[in-house]
């Protein structure tokens, strides 16, 4: 079982829809939690964390985190063709206190 | 502006030969990293510094090496031993340590054995 996994996509989601991208983790004792977005070609940039069960909004983004059942997941609000991209989760495992990302969901935002 | 700069960008090397990416930084973190990255996978940490002459080895270290000799700078050597070298390697730093998931990265250096 992979420590942390993501959906490989591509998830496609019309312009001015919800896009919703779920992370599950394997290490029950972890703690802290991060999207990055990742543009073809380009570095990661951090865009959301999260720490506490429950919802954190930024904008168009909503981290979700739910540790009973071991998922996080980032919903994007009124989605934009410029939200075209690779969504990775992170997760510090509680064991390790390393980082450890996911494959990445790749996310397409159609006209 | 702060950031962080890896140099080169674009990089091929013959089989056999030694390769040095560079990864300056000027946001005074304290840790730094370096990732590789493949396509369809997500990033493997290769060796990470959280001080000054100090590093750790990180999942895929073998065939690698660093130095961590001003806080600036986190050089990554790639080594002939390392057997698959083709990949996108990315530099990262962070404020609050090696525990910290929020990582600022640099641009990248896409690597290309011949």
């Amino acid at each position: 079982q992979k420590e942390v996994e993501q959906n490989s996509g591509p998830l496609s989601v019309p312009e001015g829809a919800i896009a919703s991208l779920n992370c599950t983790y394997s290490d029950r004792g972890s703690q802290s939690f991060f999207w990055y977005r990742q543009y073809s070609g380009k570095s990661p940039e951090l865009i959301m964390f999260i720490y506490s069960n429950g919802d954190k909004e930024d904008g168009r983004f909503t981290a979700q985190l739910n540790k009973a059942s071991q998922y996080v997941s980032l919903l994007i609000r009124d989605s934009q063709p410029s939200d075209s991209a690779t969504y990775l989760c992170a997760v510090i495992a509680g064991t390790a206190s390393k980082l450890t990302f996911g494959t990445g969901t790749r996310l397409q935002v159609t006209l | 502006d702060g950031g962080i700069t890896q140099s080169p960008k674009y990089l091929f090397r013959k089989e056999g030969q030694n390769v040095t990416l560079s990864c300056e930084q000027n946001l005074n973190h304290d840790a730094m990293y370096w990732y590789r990255q493949d396509p369809g996978q997500g990033l493997r940490l290769i060796y990470y510094s959280q001080i000054v002459n100090d590093f750790q080895k990180g999942d895929i270290a073998e065939g690698y090496s660093v130095s961590r000799e001003k806080k600036e700078s986190f050089p990554l050597t790639v080594t002939s031993a390392q057997k698959n070298p083709t990949a996108f390697y990315l530099c990262a730093s962070s404020q609050q340590g090696a525990a910290s998931g929020e990582l600022f990265f640099g641009e990248g250096s896409r690597l290309t054995v011949l």
